[in-house]
């Protein structure tokens, strides 16, 4: 069964830390990865989409990357803030789907 | 910038009754999905739809629940008959063409409560 698992379950960290999240998916053949941020009973924001060909994708503080041989995606988070404070989903669309099967997420909390 | 949009936002309802959640993709958007998170649980695929035809569907997308796009904007989801269990938060995404690059958008999405 294609799975994604994502750990730490929850983070507490200090605010001007680097943190990484980790994902891992069970079958390598995907066609892209998503990470997605979730606010508490919110909708789910896109925060970076790396393809099956990349290795890594960057956009201001995040950085995420790929290793399809491993099955592991990380997001990493430079100089967290209070505001970086939500759950982030790991989500994955495996080769021949069009359904992105997601992981239960790690909650990040940053405190000041 | 562009957005998905769903309606209500929140809705209550018996169990046995019909209800019908919309949605309002993004204008040049293709291809649409309805996902579901159960409180505490993982988001979960429900169903993806293009060319007014079913893409994809999951194991929990059985007779219960059929989707539409009954005009040129909205894409709705319609639940039969309502179980306890369909207790969740629906999610409606859209994305351009539905090809291993696109992103998918989502909504913000409606709150389901059946008593």
């Amino acid at each position: 069964k294609q799975e994604v698992t994502q750990i730490p379950a929850a983070l507490s960290v200090p605010e001007g830390e680097n943190l990484v999240l980790n994902c891992s998916f069970t079958d390598s053949a995907i066609y892209n990865l998503q990470w997605f941020r979730q606010d508490p009973g919110k909708g789910l924001t896109s925060l970076l989409l790396i393809q099956s060909s990349q290795r890594e994708q960057t956009s201001g503080r995040l950085n995420a990357s790929l290793d399809k041989s491993s099955g592991r995606s990380t997001l990493y988070i430079a100089a967290s803030q209070p505001g970086d404070s939500a759950t982030y989903l790991c989500a994955v669309i495996f080769q021949a789907g069009t359904a992105l099967i997601f992981g239960k997420g790690t909650t990040l909390s940053v405190s000041s | 910038e562009p957005e998905v949009t769903q309606t209500p936002s929140h809705q209550v309802t018996q169990m046995g009754q019909e209800v019908i959640l919309r949605c309002v993709p993004i204008s040049n958007h293709l291809y649409f999905y309805w996902y579901r998170q159960i409180l505490g649980q993982k988001v979960e695929f429900l169903v993806s739809f293009y060319n007014n035809e079913i893409s994809e569907k999951s194991e929990i997308f059985d007779d219960q629940f059929s989707v539409e796009r009954p005009d040129g904007s909205n894409f709705t989801l319609k639940i039969r008959s309502t179980k306890l269990e369909d207790s969740a938060m629906y999610f409606c995404a859209s994305s351009q063409t539905g090809y291993s690059a696109e992103t998918q958008y989502f909504g913000p999405g409606t709150r389901l409560l059946v008593l």
